[in-house]
């Protein structure tokens, strides 16, 4: 089983819409939990950080929150405009030095 | 305050050939991490470097090795290249706890022929 899965895949929605991106993990025993943005064939971008003592963390229209004893992340995108259309990463930091990678969910958005 | 600079941006090379990717950290992050990007995946981490040694290692072989000099940058090296080895690298830097996340570049494209 991956260790860090991210549904849906891919999603598509007009604009406007909100929408959630889930990020599910295996181990609850994490250092923090990164959302990241890439645009395609670039480096990557981060949306927001939180900590594994926090529950959520919020930057403009983007709210993540996290839940570790069900292992679960999301990523709440509220009226989502064309220029969100990216893949969006999950990343788990655990008590370590590396980033842990979800395969990413790719978003688009139609105008 | 500069972020994370990689080069080259684009690199193409042959089979067997030697390859080497370079990344300056953003201003006032000592640690750097490498992670390599198949198309259509999350990145995976190969190595880390904190004052100038290999500080974790993912499962990468040997051929995957790097420096990291006194100002902080740090060059990932690829030896007797394979056509797997056709990726995007990502360079990261942190402060050494990583606390406040990481900072990205925007990547070296590596395409092996």
């Amino acid at each position: 089983k991956q260790e860090v899965t991210q549904i849906p895949a891919a999603l598509s929605v007009p604009e406007g819409e909100n929408l959630v991106l889930n990020c599910s993990f295996t181990d609850s025993a994490i250092y923090n939990l990164q959302w990241f943005r890439q645009d395609p064939g670039k480096g990557l971008t981060s949306l927001l950080l939180i900590q594994s003592s926090q529950r959520e963390q919020t930057s403009g229209r983007l709210n993540a929150s996290l839940d570790k004893s069900s292992g679960r992340s999301t990523l709440y995108i509220a009226a989502s405009q064309p220029g969100d259309s990216a893949t969006y990463l999950c990343a788990l930091r655990r008590y370590g030095n590396k980033l842990v990678f979800g395969a990413g969910t790719i978003l688009r958005v139609k105008s | 305050e500069t972020g994370v600079t990689q080069s080259p941006t684009h690199l193409i090379k042959t089979r067997g050939q030697q390859v080497t990717l370079r990344c300056s950290s953003q201003s006032g992050h000592n640690t750097v991490s490498w992670y390599q990007q198949a198309l259509g995946q999350g990145p995976q981490f190969i190595f880390q470097y904190y004052r100038e040694e290999e500080n974790g290692r993912g499962n990468f072989p040997p051929r995957f090795s790097g420096l990291q000099f006194p100002n902080y940058s740090s060059e990932l090296n690829v030896n007797a290249l394979e056509l797997d080895d056709s990726a995007l690298y990502l360079c990261a830097s942190s402060l050494e706890r990583a606390t406040y996340g990481y900072t990205f570049g925007s990547g070296t494209r590596l395409t092996v022929v």
